[in-house]
């Protein structure tokens, strides 16, 4: 069975710190898709990335960083240089590609940047 | 400009209240999905569907159905509302398979009193 946990469920860091979302995950396919989420006090879920089994390499997106270990089944996210306007909820999830079941959510990390 | 459209961002229901939960998106995609949003508990799956009339129970489905008459829209129904029910209510929708980006409406939030 599929399984995402965010061990970290509450982070909370200042202004121009930077912060690193660890997500780990389950999954008994060898192929499979990683995604980030990121929930802001509005309310609905914002796509931040995805990733497929195969492809290990680390993306950089701005101030935005994925690193994709699978000899660790892990998928952190890091951000540099951090902003208020990056406090948000942050979801990582899975979906494997081989059926066709939902994505799984890990429950959550509520990142707080303080000015 | 893609959407998932939830109907009502606010609701305070009583006890024992037939309630109804709509989504609609624009985007004709065939998959669709009610999640529950709990403090600490994450995104919980209630049911999807991947084709009209078609209805899949998720992780948590007691006390809900569903209904899919078109394939824009997706409903979430508690027949008989109790106060275990207060959440927040997410609905998504993603083109056929689950490996691509899910988009997820605004969200609804329940009282039930």
């Amino acid at each position: 069975a599929q399984k995402v946990t965010q061990a970290q469920t509450e982070i909370s860091v200042v202004e121009k710190e930077d912060v690193t979302l660890d997500c780990v995950y389950e999954t008994r396919d060898t192929t499979y898709y990683l995604f980030w989420y990121k929930q802001p006090p509005s309310g609905e879920l914002v796509f931040l990335i995805r990733r497929n089994s195969f492809d290990e390499q680390n993306e950089i997106s701005g101030r935005y960083s994925w690193n994709f270990q699978k000899s660790t089944s892990s998928f952190n996210f890091t951000i540099t240089a951090s902003q208020v306007v990056d406090s948000a909820v942050y979801f990582c999830a899975l979906s494997e590609a081989g059926g066709n079941t939902p994505l799984v959510f890990g429950k959550g990390t509520r990142l707080s940047v303080i000015a | 400009d893609v959407k998932v459209t939830q109907s009502s961002r606010y609701l305070v229901k009583r006890t024992g209240e037939k309630v109804f939960l709509e989504c609609v998106q624009d985007m004709d995609h065939e998959n669709m999905f009610w999640y529950r949003q709990d403090p600490g508990l994450g995104l919980r799956l209630i049911y999807f569907s991947y084709d009209v009339k078609m209805k899949e129970k998720g992780d948590i489905p007691e006390g809900y159905s569903v209904s899919r008459e078109k394939k824009e829209r997706f409903s979430l129904i508690l027949e008989s509302a109790s106060t275990n029910q207060t959440s927040m209510y997410l609905c998504a929708s993603i083109v056929g398979g689950n490996t691509g980006e899910l988009f997820f409406g605004e969200g609804s939030r329940l009282t039930v009193l």
